[in-house]
C-alpha cells in the first residue's frame, strides 16, 4: 500500500537527449509528488514537484506528467546535460505526517 | 537563509555501541524528519518531529530515538548498534505542511 515503484534502474542518455523516468503508486490516498536529485556523497535535492489536481508541471528543462487514473507519475528532462548525471528519486506522501515514500532510484548518466 | 546542517559528516562505530547524530533545520522550519538511506536505495523515513513532539514514525525498532528542541535542531539516537545500521542517515526541515529539504547526510559504517 505504501510502496512507490520506480523505473527504470538505471538509464543512459546522449547530451541533449530526453531522458524520462516512471513511477507507479498505489495508495490512492497519496496527495503530494516530488522529485529529488541526488549527487554521490551529497542529501536528495527537491528538484519539482505536484499535487494531484494538475497533470502537468513544467519548471525549466524538468517536466512532471502526472495520470491519476493510472495512478503513475514520470520526470522528462529536456536537452539532458551531463552535469544532469545523478540519482533521482521519485517520491509521495500523504497529508498527516507527512513522511515522504521514496522509490528506489534511477541512476542517470548523461554522455558528452 | 541557512540550509539543513548535519553532523558529524562520517562516523564509523562497533557493533553493541550507541550513537548520536545531529541536525540544524532551515531557518524557519518547524518540522524535522529522519531517514535512512542504504546504499543503492531510496531514504526510508524513520521518524519526524514537530515542536518537541514526536509526529509520526516508521518500520524502526524502539532503539531508534530522537529529541527536538525548541529552536527545532534535532538529534537521533541509535541504541545497540547492528551492522545493518550501516546507512546513510539524512536529515529533513519543513514546515508543519510542506516541501522537505534535506540535509547532506552522516555516513554511519558499523563494524
Amino acid at each position: 500500500q505504501q510502496q512507490v515503484k520506480q523505473s527504470p534502474q538505471s538509464l543512459i542518455v546522449q547530451k541533449g537527449g530526453i531522458s524520462i523516468i516512471n513511477c507507479a503508486y498505489e495508495n490512492t490516498a497519496f496527495d503530494y509528488f516530488p522529485w529529488y536529485q541526488q549527487f554521490p556523497g551529497k542529501g536528495p535535492a527537491l528538484l519539482i514537484a505536484i499535487r494531484p489536481d494538475v497533470s502537468e508541471k513544467k519548471e525549466g528543462r524538468f517536466t512532471i506528467s502526472f495520470n491519476k487514473s493510472a495512478k503513475q507519475f514520470s520526470l522528462h528532462i529536456m536537452d539532458s546535460q551531463p552535469g544532469d548525471s545523478a540519482t533521482y528519486f521519485c517520491a509521495a506522501s500523504m497529508k498527516g505526517p507527512e513522511k515522504l515514500v521514496f522509490g528506489k532510484g534511477t541512476k542517470l548518466t548523461v554522455n558528452p | 537563509e541557512t540550509g539543513v546542517t548535519q553532523s558529524p559528516t562520517h562516523l564509523i562505530k562497533t557493533r553493541g555501541q550507541q550513537v548520536t547524530l545531529r541536525c540544524s533545520s532551515q531557518s524557519g522550519h518547524n518540522t524535522v524528519s529522519w531517514y535512512q538511506q542504504a546504499l543503492g536505495q531510496g531514504p526510508q523515513f524513520i521518524f519526524q518531529y514537530y515542536r518537541e513532539e514526536e509526529n509520526g514514525r516508521g518500520n524502526f525498532p524502539p532503539r531508534f530515538s530522537g529529541l527536538q528542541f525548541p529552536n527545532y535542531s534535532s538529534e537521533l539516537n541509535v541504541n545497540a548498534l547492528e551492522l545493518d545500521d550501516s546507512a546513510l542517515y539524512l536529515c529533513a526541515s519543513s514546515m508543519r505542511v510542506g516541501e522537505q529539504f534535506f540535509g547532506p547526510g552522516t555516513r554511519l559504517t558499523v563494524l
